[in-house]
């Protein structure tokens, strides 16, 4: 069964840092991209970043460039999402999400269930 | 960056009745879209991908049409479960966006 556990959302200070986590299992980790989905408050689904089954690949939504850096580690299975210089428009809940592909550009099969970060201004 | 419009935003139905939901894109995406349900405070949960094929151990009275820029999502019976957000997706190219979301409301 596939798993997917976010970690690491919380409270954090305009221009902050934060580090969100998510733990994989139940399926071959580095066969799959991986992706980070947000969805701020009463909105819709919102791509952010995601990572090619190497980690060799990553692409970044225009809103979190240079601002944003996505990784993982294959040896743990974890995809992680390093957030700097956090806005406002940045609160959201962030889901991870595995791609039905080695390549990132296809759909997501399986979701986490969220962690929610929170900017305070 | 491809535009993805759903309509209605919100329906009102009745256990047993028929319900369509429409996404368009701004340009063509061929077929390359997918269907996604979500319940409050919940994760999304895929339905349909290739803009048609279900997604095993979905029910079948879930299905999903079109190509190009115009698409639906069909429930057959709307049961009791199905009250919740549909989303669609494209991932004809980067970056990849959603529609809004519908949500489906009890009647």
């Amino acid at each position: 069964e596939v798993q997917l556990l976010e970690s690491g959302g919380g409270l954090v200070q305009r221009g902050g840092s934060l580090r969100l986590s998510c733990a994989a299992s139940g399926f071959i980790f580095n066969n799959y991209a991986m992706s980070w989905v947000r969805q701020a408050p009463g909105k819709g689904l919102e791509w952010v970043s995601s990572i090619g089954g190497s980690g060799g690949n990553t692409y970044y939504a225009d809103s979190v460039k240079g601002r944003f850096t996505i990784s993982r580690d294959i040896s743990k299975n974890t995809l992680d999402l390093l957030m700097n210089s956090l806005r406002a428009e940045d609160t959201a809940v962030y889901y991870c999400a595995k791609d039905s592909s080695t390549s990132p550009g296809y759909y997501n099969d399986y979701w986490g269930q969220g962690t929610l970060v929170t900017v305070s201004s | 960056d491809i535009q993805m419009t759903q309509s209605p935003s919100t329906l009102s139905a009745s256990v047993g009745d028929r319900v369509t939901i429409t996404c368009r894109a701004s340009q063509s995406i061929s077929r390359w879209l997918a269907w996604y349900q979500q319940k409050p405070g919940k994760a999304p949960k895929l339905l349909i991908y290739k803009a048609s094929n279900l997604e095993s151990g979905v029910p079948s009275r879930f299905s999903g049409s079109g190509s190009g820029t115009e698409f639906t999502l069909t429930i057959s019976s709307l049961q009791p479960d199905d009250f919740a957000t549909y989303s669609c997706q494209q991932y004809d190219s980067s970056p990849l966006t959603f529609g809004g979301g519908t949500k489906v409301e009890i009647k």
